[in-house]
């Protein structure tokens, strides 16, 4: 069965820090893998997906499929990043995804 | 454009009381439609998913139901909710594209109180 853990509830870093969140998954198939943000107050919303391969305010991820790895990285962590991340697996017939516990990012000043 | 609807933003009901949360869509066609429950510490659990017109998949063994009477109306019910019916309720579209239900659109939420 497919499986996405993200092994931290809350990272705390401070402004200008690297910004490492972690994701692994455990899936049988050719896996397709997304990051959601969920800003306080707003609607969870799509962030980046690996297959576009981008880079999206400033933050990127990269498929490992030998660590079975999505983490999510941005080199200096701003305020305006303080959110919830949550890491997606496509699954099931790629008609749905499987989402992780979602860890909290705490940027301080 | 594409929005996405859900109604009411809030909600309190009695223990054994029915429920009705409705989603609805608007700017595309056919998409998938999805029912999730979001909970703190324990993330996002789908609870149903639909492609299409009358066509439900139930994720996870519970007191509650969904039904899509409408191509882009997706209803979340029950006829007697628990007290562990309570928490945070979000519906989501997605485009039919292959590998389309990656890229899920969300609503604002329904949050749940049963009392």
């Amino acid at each position: 069965a497919q499986r996405v853990t993200q092994p931290e509830k809350l990272l705390s870093v401070f402004k200008g820090a690297p910004v490492e969140l972690k994701c692994n998954y455990s899936y049988s198939g050719s896996p397709e893998l997304f990051w959601y943000v969920q800003y306080s107050r707003q609607r969870l919303q799509l962030l980046l997906r690996h297959i576009s391969r981008e880079s999206i305010k400033g933050f990127t991820a990269d498929l490992n499929k030998g660590e079975t790895s999505f983490h999510l990285k941005k080199p200096f962590a701003q305020e305006e990043d303080s959110a919830m991340y949550y890491c997606a697996l496509l699954s099931g017939g790629y008609q749905k995804v499987t989402f992780g516990i979602g860890t909290k990012l705490q940027v301080i000043p | 454009s594409q929005t996405i609807h859900q109604w009411p933003a809030t909600l309190v009901q009695p223990v054994g009381s029915p429920l009705s949360l409705e989603c609805t869509v608007e700017g595309t066609s056919n998409p998938n439609l999805y029912w999730y429950r979001q909970a703190a510490g324990r993330g996002l659990q789908l609870l149903f998913y639909s492609v299409g017109i009358g066509q439900i998949s139930s994720e996870v063994p519970q007191n509650l139901s969904a039904s899509r009477p409408q191509d882009r109306q997706f209803i979340l019910s029950s006829k007697k909710l628990l007290l562990s019916d309570s928490g945070f309720y979000l519906c989501a579209w997605s485009p039919v594209l292959t590998g389309g239900a990656g890229e899920q659109y969300f609503g604002p939420g329904t949050r749940l109180t049963v009392t």
